[in-house]
């Protein structure tokens, strides 16, 4: 099974940006891993703030955004804001395997 | 919009099996467009990824393979998990999803103790 790595931790200072990578093992993540992006806070169920790369749900705010990058998935937060403090995962597809999750980076806003 | 739920009991016996059920409203499992899957996330953990099943099709984690199955309930608009044998290594918050968006039920957390 692939392995699926992310940034153990990441700072970023109120109003910055900071980029959160997910890699495979298997080699360059494309748009056929469809990847995904999570948000968890603590004590909270994880919310979906991508999928498919780069679409977002309603209720994502506007600050983030997905990407593909440098032959990894990104996660791209302009502005960041306290309430950005979090755990965030990436979900990767492989055909006709099971899908595979990041590691998780924990991000501060500092 | 698409909401799915977790029932199960909370708590289940070294060795027994765990059964998880996912209500789905807003959408029908019987669909052919979607993905239903269950993931876990131990205590102070990451995500775990299950298995899932897809127009009457299922793909499991490798690690887990041997031990569990998933289901749909068309009737009741329903999708299921079982994990046998389990152990305290199984204790979790168990989470149900369905694909394309990436829809959460809110999780229920099992433990398995004696």
């Amino acid at each position: 099974q692939a392995v699926v790595t992310q940034e153990p931790s990441l700072t970023v200072s109120p109003g910055g940006t900071v980029t959160l990578t997910c890699g495979s093992s298997t080699g360059a993540v494309t748009s056929g891993h469809w990847p995904y992006w999570f948000q968890q806070k603590p004590g909270q169920g994880p919310r979906t703030l991508i999928y498919d790369t780069s679409n977002k749900h309603s209720w994502t705010p506007a600050r983030f955004s997905g990407s593909l990058l440098g032959g990894k998935a990104a996660l791209t937060l302009s502005g960041a804001q306290p309430e950005d403090e979090a755990d965030y995962y990436c979900l990767l597809s492989y055909s006709g395997a099971p899908y595979v999750f990041g590691t998780g980076t924990k991000l501060t806003v500092l | 919009q698409v909401q799915l739920q977790e029932s199960g009991p909370g708590l289940v016996k070294p060795s027994e099996t765990l059964s998880l059920t996912c209500t789905v409203s807003g959408g029908s499992v019987s669909s052919a467009n979607y993905y239903w899957a269950w993931i876990r996330q131990p205590p102070g953990k990451g995500l775990d990824w299950i298995g899932y099943i897809f127009a009457g099709s299922t793909n499991y984690n490798p690690s887990l393979k041997s031990r569990v199955s998933i289901s749909v309930d068309t009737y009741n608009n329903q999708f299921s998990l079982n994990l046998r044998s389990v152990t305290a290594a199984d204790t979790a918050v168990y989470y149900c999803l369905r694909s394309h968006g990436a829809f959460w039920g809110p999780g229920i957390l099992v433990t398995v103790s004696s």
